[in-house]
């Protein structure tokens, strides 16, 4: 079965410029979750989805940041305008809603290592 | 805030011997504490996970304990190996809270020497 699918693994950009960060979750699953990663900070939740509608966003740091889930089968970070303070390691996490009592594992992908010079 | 505080940050063990992960948590509504790890260059992956109602429980060379009282929970890997050598997470969470967010600690990294 196909995991979270992210793209780009790899960008390098300069500062002012816009970012988009795709996700694809595993099919089924209905918890969407946006993560940032740095040596700093660690993995910092950014916003997630249920059902495609976001629940919780409070950890977006500025309105620079914006995420969307137009379908369950996709999401996209936006960053505008990049800042060399954003680089980082971006995760996408997916998790499948059992009936009742969820104890749901998170389904990271492989990540999109963002670089702003 | 940080509600998740692990220890240490990093590790270094020799082959065969016992990885200690630490993890204190503040909020004693959270009811579920996996352990994610991560590869290099790969996103974090479920290991094990326990529930505030047993004190261990073990899978293979890793074991999970648990102290309610004291908020803590740690993460023993037995007989460590080279391929043991990751990024170690703990986590923590309401499971019947609105949304249910996992909370991460600041994770640690275990070298394991040949």
């Amino acid at each position: 079965d196909a995991g979270v699918i992210q793209s780009p693994r790899h960008e390098v950009t300069e500062m002012g410029q816009e970012v988009t960060l795709r996700c694809k979750p595993i099919s089924g699953h209905n918890s969407l979750f946006w993560y940032r990663q740095t040596m700093m900070r660690g993995l910092e939740l950014l916003i997630y989805f249920n059902n495609n509608v976001p629940i919780d966003d409070s950890g977006m740091p500025e309105d620079r940041f914006s995420a969307k889930m137009p379908n369950a089968s996709f999401s996209t970070l936006k960053i505008q305008p990049s800042e060399p303070r954003d680089s980082a390691v971006y995760f996408c996490a997916s998790r499948r809603r059992d009936r009742g009592f969820n104890t749901g594992e998170l389904f990271f992908g492989e990540g999109s290592r963002l670089t702003v010079l | 805030q940080q509600q998740v505080k692990q220890s240490p940050q990093s590790l270094i063990v020799q082959k065969g011997g016992i990885s200690i992960i630490n993890c204190a948590y503040e909020n004693t509504a959270f009811d579920y504490f996996p352990w994610y790890q991560q590869f290099p260059g790969k996103g974090p992956a479920l290991l094990i996970a326990i529930r505030p109602d047993v004190s261990e429980k073990k899978e293979g060379r890793f074991t999970i304990s648990f102290n309610k009282s004291a908020k803590q929970f740690s993460l023993h890997i037995m007989d460590s190996q080279p391929g043991d050598s990751a990024t170690y997470f703990c986590a923590a969470r309401r499971i019947k809270a609105a949304g249910n967010k996992l909370t991460f600690g600041g994770g640690t990294r275990v070298l394991v020497k040949p």
